[in-house]
């Protein structure tokens, strides 16, 4: 069974600070995904990682994928208030599979 | 609708009682997932509907629960007996892609259970 660990699970910022969370896995992923849930909300995806040595940006977040693809970064620049949330990473459990395996998540929190 | 609704938002139940969870996927989305999520915990699969077919309950944590998606649209998840431990919000997602998780999965909101 795989299993995803995230650290750290929680983490209070300043507005304007820099930050990474890490997620790692007991086996090599199929595909990662980070999602984004706020609190109330659903899940939101953030991005799907597929290729060991991948590094994609969306605006502020700046997402690596190990080169191994065991691992993987979310980095964030400058973060804001609304940053705030929990950050999932998940993966496809297998071929065909039609599970996600979560993690359990870093709660961010960023103050203004 | 434009996104994935799911009702009730919030359910107190007393232990023993019948629950049942709707969730209303986007409309045309093939795929349809059900997830639990404990506090402090990611969510952790249940189920999955490929149209009005089941094609995985391998998450399903016991016979006490059930779900079903008659017409390929809507679906239902309903919890007998009710627990303390069933207490958790109940995803359900959808996807427009019929195989495979190579695809975006738009959550609802959940429905929030509290099981007294």
């Amino acid at each position: 069974t795989q299993l995803l660990e995230q650290s750290p699970q929680f983490l209070s910022i300043q507005e304007g600070e820099n930050l990474t969370v890490y997620c790692n896995s007991s086996s090599v992923f199929s595909s990662l995904q980070w999602y984004r849930q706020e609190p109330g909300e659903g899940p939101v995806l953030l991005v799907t990682v597929v290729t060991g040595g991948e590094v994609k940006k969306l605006k502020r977040l700046t997402f690596q994928f190990g080169d191994a693809r065991k691992d993987s970064s979310l980095h964030i620049t400058a973060a804001q208030p609304g940053d705030t949330g929990l950050y999932l990473c998940a993966d496809e459990s297998g071929a065909g599979s039609y599970q996600l395996t979560f993690g359990k998540g870093t709660k961010l929190s960023v103050i203004p | 609708g434009a996104g994935v609704s799911q009702s009730p938002r919030y359910k107190v139940a007393k232990r023993g009682q019948d629950v049942a969870l709707r969730c209303d996927p986007i409309s045309g989305h093939v795929s349809l997932f059900w997830y639990q999520q404990a506090l402090g915990q990611g969510p952790e699969f249940l189920t999955y509907f490929q149209n009005e077919a089941q094609l995985d309950k391998s998450g399903l944590p016991s016979d006490r629960f059930f779900a079903e998606r008659p017409e390929g649209s809507v679906s239902t998840l309903k919890i007998q007996r009710t627990q303390q431990e069933d207490s958790a919000v109940y995803l359900c997602a959808s996807s427009q892609r019929a195989q495979g998780l190579t695809g975006e999965l738009f959550f609802g909101e959940g429905s929030r259970l509290t099981v007294l």
